[in-house]
């Protein structure tokens, strides 16, 4: 298995653009998660979906941000507008059964800047 | 107050050094513990879990979980290079889906 996919590695775009991060989780895994990393704040869970459904959005920081997973093989993560203070290293998880025992599988990120 | 305390460090140490990182934590419900590994520009990788309180061994690496004072640790004895990573401790409830991370302590193992 690939492990988790996302893409693009890194994004660099102006304040006020939209933003659409890609996920492709591990296949059999029916647990998907978005995080945010940066210095100040570590990884901040943003949102995750059990069987393509959304189960917690609390972590979505604001009404800007929005994900969805259409289906089992891939996720999106929106930023509309952006702005400079979402610059952070964005991860998609994938798991089974919720992480507890397997733990989650991290893709290698994301890298967003906007400027 | 945050759910998981973790130092950020830098932890620098000397090649063959025994490294111990440890997590607070407050909320007495949390029973599974993780250790995770995060290399530069990359995710974190899943080192080790224990179950509740204990010990657990893993070539040099020990896990180890006091519930009574909320505190977990991970040992790394005869430290590599290789070792040189931020380590996250991570917690979760039992049946609970949703992680909680500490923020990472950053280790160098010197040649």
């Amino acid at each position: 298995d690939a492990g988790v996919i996302q893409s693009p590695r890194h994004e660099v775009t102006e304040m006020g653009q939209e933003v659409t991060l890609r996920c492709k989780p591990i296949s059999g895994h029916d647990y998907l998660f978005w995080y945010r990393q940066t210095m100040m704040r570590g990884l901040e869970l943003l949102i995750y979906f059990n069987n393509n459904v959304p189960i917690d959005d609390s972590g979505m920081p604001e009404d800007r941000f929005s994900a969805k997973m259409p289906n089992a093989s891939f996720s999106t993560l929106k930023i509309q507008p952006s702005e400079p203070r979402d610059s952070a290293v964005y991860f998609c998880a994938s798991s089974l059964s919720g992480g507890a025992i397997n733990g989650y599988t991290f893709g290698s990120g994301t890298r967003l800047t906007v400027v | 107050q945050k759910e998981v305390e973790q130092d950020p460090g830098p932890l620098s140490v000397p090649e063959g050094a025994i490294v111990s990182l440890n997590c607070t934590y407050s909320n007495s419900a949390f029973q599974y513990f993780m250790w995770y590994r995060q290399y530069s520009r990359k995710g974190p990788e899943l080192l080790m879990y224990t179950y509740s309180s204990g010990n657990k061994e893993d070539g040099r690496f020990t896990a180890q979980v006091d519930k009574s004072s909320k505190y977990i640790s991970l040992f790394i004895r005869d430290s590599q290079p290789s070792d040189s990573a931020t380590y996250l401790c991570a917690m979760t409830f039992t049946g609970g889906f949703k992680t909680i991370f500490g923020a990472g302590t950053r280790l160098f193992v010197k040649a």
